[in-house]
C-alpha cells in the first residue's frame, strides 16, 4: 500500500460544478495538509494548508481533512476554467517528511 | 519578488555523462530540496538540505549528488547519466517547519 493514494482522473466536469478531489493516507503521524495546483509544464504552487483536522476555506476552495479516518479533501465550488490543472495533495510530519500523492488531472470545460 | 530559478530549463544529455541541473533561489531559505516527478509516481525526494554544509538523501538518491555551499544555491549532479534518469526535476525551498514549499519552473532531462 502506497502512502498517499490519490486518484490520478483525469476528471473532466463542465464549468460551474462543483468539484471533489480525494486522497488517503496510511501514516498517523501525518499532521499538515496541503493541497498543491500545478498548471502544464509549470511547477507546483500551494493551495491550501491545513494543520490537524478540521476544515479550511479560501474563496471557492475548500479543504477537508478527517484523521480518524486518514482521509483528505479539496471542495471547488463554481468550478472555472482556468482551474484546469493537476492537483497534489501533500502531508508531512512533524519531522518535516512531506510525501506527495500523485495527483488528479482535472480538466473544466467551458 | 523572490524566486526560484533552475536552470537549464530542458537538457538531452547521453547515457554515462555527467549532467548538473543548477537551483538559485533568492527567498534566503534555509530549506532546499529537490524531487523528480514522473507519470505515476508523482513528486519524489532526491536530496535536500536544511543549511549549508548539510545534505541530506531522499527516497531516490542512487545516482544523484548536491552539495550546499551558500545559502542560495543547490545543484543537483547527476555522476553517469542513465535513461531511467529521463524526468522532469523540481527545485524547491521552505523557510519554516510548515508545509508551505516554493519551486522552480522544473527542467526537464532527457538521457537518450
Amino acid at each position: 500500500q502506497k502512502e498517499v493514494e490519490q486518484d490520478p482522473g483525469p476528471l473532466s466536469v463542465p464549468e460551474g460544478a462543483i468539484v471533489s478531489l480525494n486522497c488517503t493516507y496510511s501514516n498517523s503521524a501525518f499532521q499538515y495538509f496541503m493541497w498543491y495546483r500545478q498548471y502544464s509544464r509549470k511547477g507546483p504552487e500551494l493551495l491550501m494548508y491545513t494543520y490537524s483536522s478540521g476544515n479550511k476555506e479560501d474563496g471557492r476552495f475548500t479543504a477537508q481533512v478527517d484523521k480518524s479516518s486518514k482521509y483528505i479533501s479539496l471542495f471547488i465550488r463554481d468550478s472555472q476554467p482556468s482551474d484546469s490543472a493537476t492537483y497534489l495533495c501533500a502531508m508531512m510530519d512533524y519531522g518535516q517528511n512531506f510525501v506527495f500523492g500523485p495527483g488528479t488531472r482535472l480538466s473544466v470545460l467551458p | 519578488d523572490a524566486e526560484i530559478t533552475q536552470s537549464p530549463r530542458h537538457k538531452i544529455t547521453e547515457t554515462g555523462r555527467q549532467v548538473t541541473l543548477a537551483c538559485h533561489q533568492t527567498w534566503n531559505h534555509n530549506n532546499m530540496f529537490w524531487y523528480r516527478q514522473d507519470l505515476g509516481h508523482g513528486l519524489r525526494l532526491i536530496h535536500y538540505s536544511y543549511g549549508v554544509q548539510d545534505t541530506n538523501k531522499g527516497e531516490v538518491s542512487d545516482g544523484y549528488s548536491v552539495s550546499r555551499s551558500n545559502t542560495e544555491d543547490l545543484p543537483l549532479t547527476l555522476e553517469s547519466a542513465a535513461s531511467s534518469q529521463t524526468s522532469v526535476y523540481f527545485c524547491a525551498t521552505s523557510g519554516a517547519n510548515t508545509g508551505e514549499l516554493f519551486f522552480g519552473e522544473g527542467s526537464r532531462l532527457t538521457v537518450l
